[in-house]
């Protein structure tokens, strides 16, 4: 199957500090990817849906001046959680299909960041 | 609005006996796709079976089966044989071709599978 790295995977830091997390696809060119974010024990939520080339599509409640998301390329999409607090204490997963389009489509996670904020 | 629901927080089986975990959604949607993920204590989601809303039979990989009730809006994973390496959080998702979210899957909040020697 597909492969999609996310790097770091995992990352500590200070309250009030800015935090990048890279996604990409290894193996295949991703015009749509995905970011989750999950609490222990919790379901995945949809944060937002980045386009290559286009802004983030946020879902509702989550502040997009706070995760700023890149879609630079077809193998790459970036989340940074700016001015990160311990609430914001999380794991964070993107996804990436296919060009198909097609409602098949796989979509192939990463393997995650875990990030607590101190 | 889309929705999908696991009532199951928690299931426990013994090695090579078979396990359903229960799944039903909720759409308007006539076109809509059901997938299974498993995910271990590492983390990572692992893409487990497939099952399209127009399709006739009910899909199969491997020990995994999907138990696809249109009516009921069910759409069960049937584990058979388990085996302590399925011991997992398993999650239901749906993803709905006039989604607005872009078609990214939803998920339920998913069912934690113990299986014992």
């Amino acid at each position: 199957g597909a492969v999609v790295s996310q790097h770091p995977s995992w990352v500590i830091c200070k309250s009030g500090t800015s935090v990048k997390i890279e996604c990409r696809s290894l193996d295949f060119q991703a015009t749509t990817m995905f970011w989750y974010r999950q609490f222990p024990k919790q379901s995945l939520m949809l944060m937002a849906t980045s386009n290559e080339g286009s802004k983030a599509t946020y879902e509702q409640g989550v502040e997009k001046d706070k995760f700023l998301i890149n879609h630079a390329s077809l193998t790459l999409s970036t989340l940074t959680v700016t001015s990160a607090h311990p609430e914001d204490s999380s794991f964070y997963i993107c996804s990436a299909r296919g060009t198909s389009g097609s409602i098949t489509d796989t979509q192939y996670f990463g393997p995650g960041t875990r990030l607590t904020v101190l | 609005a889309q929705k999908i629901t696991q009532t199951q927080p928690g299931m426990f089986v013994q090695e090579k006996e078979a396990v359903t975990l229960d799944c039903t959604y909720d759409t308007s949607d006539p076109s809509y796709g059901l997938f299974w993920y498993k995910q271990p204590s590492s983390g990572e989601m692992i893409f487990l079976i497939y099952q399209g809303s127009y399709d006739q039979q009910n899909a199969t990989e491997g020990r995994y089966s999907l138990n696809f009730q249109k009516a009921r809006k069910s759409a069960n994973l049937v584990i058979s044989a388990s085996q302590l390496g399925d011991s997992a959080m398993y999650f239901c998702a749906m993803r709905v071709s006039g989604n607005q979210a872009g078609t990214a899957l939803i998920f339920g909040k998913g069912t934690t599978l113990s299986v014992s020697s």
